[in-house]
């Protein structure tokens, strides 16, 4: 089976641009989660899609967004980009059945300039 | 609210020494504990988990994790580690027996594994 995958894998916007990343996940998996991945804090959930509805949400302003399609792919949107939003995002997804296993992707590098 | 600290940010070891790797995380429920491991250049990959039963489990590349409830920890360990080890670790831990899109990651800890 094909992985996780995430398109674009490197981005460099300016501040106050907007921008868009969508994530594949594995074929059957229906839990779609997006992380940002930074030095300085970690790795911090963003928020959780199932059946096209976000399903939990993490501590980020309402700049980031997101949503997911009928066949399971998402896309975060981030709005209005600030400096501080350069970061890696990642993609991961699950079958949803009881306690899971989430599977990564690797991966969009963004940096705002 | 939950969270995960891990205790080691840089741990440097030579080759053949034994690894041990600190996890506490907070919560008083039902967790679901992981292990994730990030190589230079790789995306995150999983090295092993915790759902119920047999509080020792292993996993991939000789690695192995011990829960202990009493302590609310998760402790990774491989007896002998190898130069191929370099890599970052993660430990994430998500609460519950249902769903469990959102996991809490503690800060990583960077192994460097001297030749």
């Amino acid at each position: 089976k094909a992985g996780v995958t995430q398109t674009p894998r490197y981005l460099i916007k300016t501040r106050g641009q907007q921008v868009t990343l969508s994530c594949s996940p594995i074929s059957g998996h229906r839990s779609v989660s997006w992380y940002q991945q930074t030095p300085g804090q970690g790795l911090q959930f963003l928020f959780e899609y199932f059946s096209e509805t976000q399903r939990n949400k993490g501590n980020f302003p309402g700049r980031f967004s997101g949503r997911q399609f009928s066949n399971s792919r998402s896309e975060m949107n981030v709005s209005t980009l600030e400096l501080g939003d350069s970061a890696l995002y990642l993609c991961a997804s699950s079958l949803d059945s009881g306690p899971d296993t989430q599977y990564f992707g690797p991966g969009t590098r963004l940096t705002v300039l | 609210a939950q969270s995960v600290s891990q205790h080691n940010h840089h741990v440097i070891l030579s080759e053949a020494a034994s690894l041990e790797l600190g996890c506490n995380y907070s919560y008083g429920g039902t967790v679901n504990l992981f292990w994730y491991v990030q190589y230079p250049g790789q995306h995150l990959q999983l090295l092993l988990k915790y759902f119920s039963g047999d509080p020792l489990v292993k996993g991939i590349k000789g690695f192995e994790a011990e829960f202990i409830k009493s302590k609310f920890s998760f402790n990774l360990r491989k007896p002998s580690v190898q130069w191929s080890d370099t890599a970052e670790y993660f430990c994430a831990v998500t609460s519950g027996s249902g769903n469990t899109g959102k996991l809490i990651f503690g800060q990583g800890t960077t192994l460097q594994v001297k030749p």
